[in-house]
């Protein structure tokens, strides 16, 4: 079934570890996007990329770090956790034409002790 | 900056009720808007995507509709059922760059 994968589904993360969130899309989408998702700040963008070999930074980048080495997938890393990285995170792409919109993966949920 | 907002926060319905989610957003040069459903714990499912050129788009109990000048858009569901319980989204795309503002959603209880 085409989509995206993310992995792992959830995590517990002591402070000041690292952490790479997986995520594989197989639709041949070019653009790729990382979202944050909190109980009353709604979702919020972190990282972007509209093609391979490009990344760009959303609303909020601080403390992750993101690579595209390819088309299929689109890797966010936290350097350093801390507790405010508390949340659910989630992948998306797009095809780039704005006629099909946005596919979302199943999320991480992420807790940071 | 975007702001996109969503009224009422939750909304209860008895089954069989036709309803409509209401999504404002304060910058009305869009290039699209979509609507997602949300259900607890899980992604987000696309439900519709209108074009800045449409009025409206159709599927099967779902018609989502969009006015541009006056910067909104409904969702409007018929014949509610107790499976259609969820949180509903919308996004409003500015430029097809890929960063949409989401607003915060309006979580459905449909009731038996």
């Amino acid at each position: 079934i085409a989509g995206i994968t993310q992995a792992p589904t959830s995590q517990i993360l002591a402070a000041g570890r690292r952490m790479t969130l997986r995520c594989t899309q197989d639709m041949r989408h070019n653009a790729m996007y990382w979202y944050r998702q909190d109980l009353g700040l709604g979702l919020r963008l972190i990282h972007y990329s509209n093609t391979a070999g490009t990344t760009g930074k959303g609303e909020v980048p601080d403390g992750y770090s993101v690579s595209r080495a390819n088309t299929d997938d689109f890797p966010l890393t936290l350097a350093s956790a801390v507790p405010s990285q508390t949340s659910v995170y989630f992948c998306a792409s797009s095809d780039g034409s704005g006629v099909y919109g946005y596919t979302f993966g199943s999320g991480t949920r992420l807790t940071v002790v | 900056k975007q702001e996109v907002t969503q009224i009422p926060a939750a909304l209860s319905v008895p089954e069989g009720e036709n309803l409509v989610l209401n999504c404002s957003f304060t910058d009305s040069a869009i290039y699209n808007l979509q609507w997602f459903r949300q259900d607890p714990g899980k992604g987000l499912t696309s439900l519709l995507l209108i074009q800045s050129s449409q009025r409206e788009q159709t599927s099967g109990r779902l018609n989502a509709s969009l006015d541009k000048s006056s910067g909104r858009s409904t969702l409007y569901i018929a014949a509610s059922q107790p499976g259609d319980s969820a949180t509903y989204l919308c996004a409003v795309d500015l430029t097809n760059a890929g960063k949409s503002t989401f607003g915060d959603g309006t979580t459905l209880t449909v009731k038996p």
